[in-house]
């Protein structure tokens, strides 16, 4: 069965300090992997997207691994901001038909 | 601005009264879709359409429809709502089917629904 996994569910951290979060998924075959952040009542805005071949992608504080081997995927946020507290939802498109499978979401609070 | 716009943002109604959520965007994109996001369950497509006036199911399309009369709305309608359907919902657009060409998903800011 397809599916995409997050962990953990929820994370509070500090002002300034760095965190990951993790995505497993067993989508196959697999097309790419995106992260998204979700402010609370907002819709969300992608934030990376990764294809087979990329192990690696950056946007600004925001690092997003993937590895496609082990079919797992991180984003590493550097020097946390309050501004990231927020919903980080790990999609991944691929399955039969193309399908587009979100995971839950980790949800984020960064405490000052 | 390059947006997706619904509306309407909040939305109370009983049981079994017909209901549309509008949705429309402005960059001429030809893949259209409306998600419905509950707690605990990540988003989860309800229809999709690849361009005008081709509208195919997604994940969990019961009690609901579409249309696509044209490329830059996509208005998601409950004939009759039960409160099941109560949730939070999103219309996203991209330039093709997300994930083919690897093009970018814009989200709506989202319709929460309540059915009583």
């Amino acid at each position: 069965k397809n599916q995409v996994e997050q962990s953990p569910q929820s994370l509070i951290i500090l002002e300034g300090k760095n965190c990951t979060l993790q995505c497993n998924y067993t989508v196959s075959p697999f097309s790419n992997l995106r992260w998204y952040k979700q402010d609370t009542g907002r819709g969300p805005v992608s934030l990376t997207i990764m294809t087979f071949s990329e192990n690696t992608k950056s946007n600004g504080r925001y690092t997003a691994t993937l590895d496609a081997d082990t079919k797992q995927s991180s984003l590493h946020i550097t020097a946390s901001q309050l501004s990231d507290s927020a919903s980080y939802i790990c999609v991944v498109r691929g399955g039969g038909g193309f399908k587009t499978i979100f995971g839950a979401g980790t949800r984020l609070f960064v405490k000052a | 601005e390059a947006q997706v716009t619904q509306n309407p943002r909040y939305l109370i109604t009983v049981t079994g009264k017909k209901l549309t959520v509008t949705c429309s965007q402005n960059m001429n994109h030809e893949y259209m879709s409306w998600y419905r996001q509950d707690p605990g369950l990540g988003l989860r497509q309800i229809y999709y359409s690849m361009n005008v006036e081709v509208t195919d199911k997604g994940d969990v399309p019961e009690g609901y429809k579409v249309s696509r009369k044209e490329k830059r709305n996509f208005p998601l309608i409950l004939e009759s709502p039960s409160p099941n359907q109560t949730s939070l919902y999103f219309c996203a657009s991209s330039l093709r089917r997300t994930g083919f060409n690897n093009t970018e998903a814009f989200f709506g800011q989202g319709t929460r629904l309540t059915v009583v």
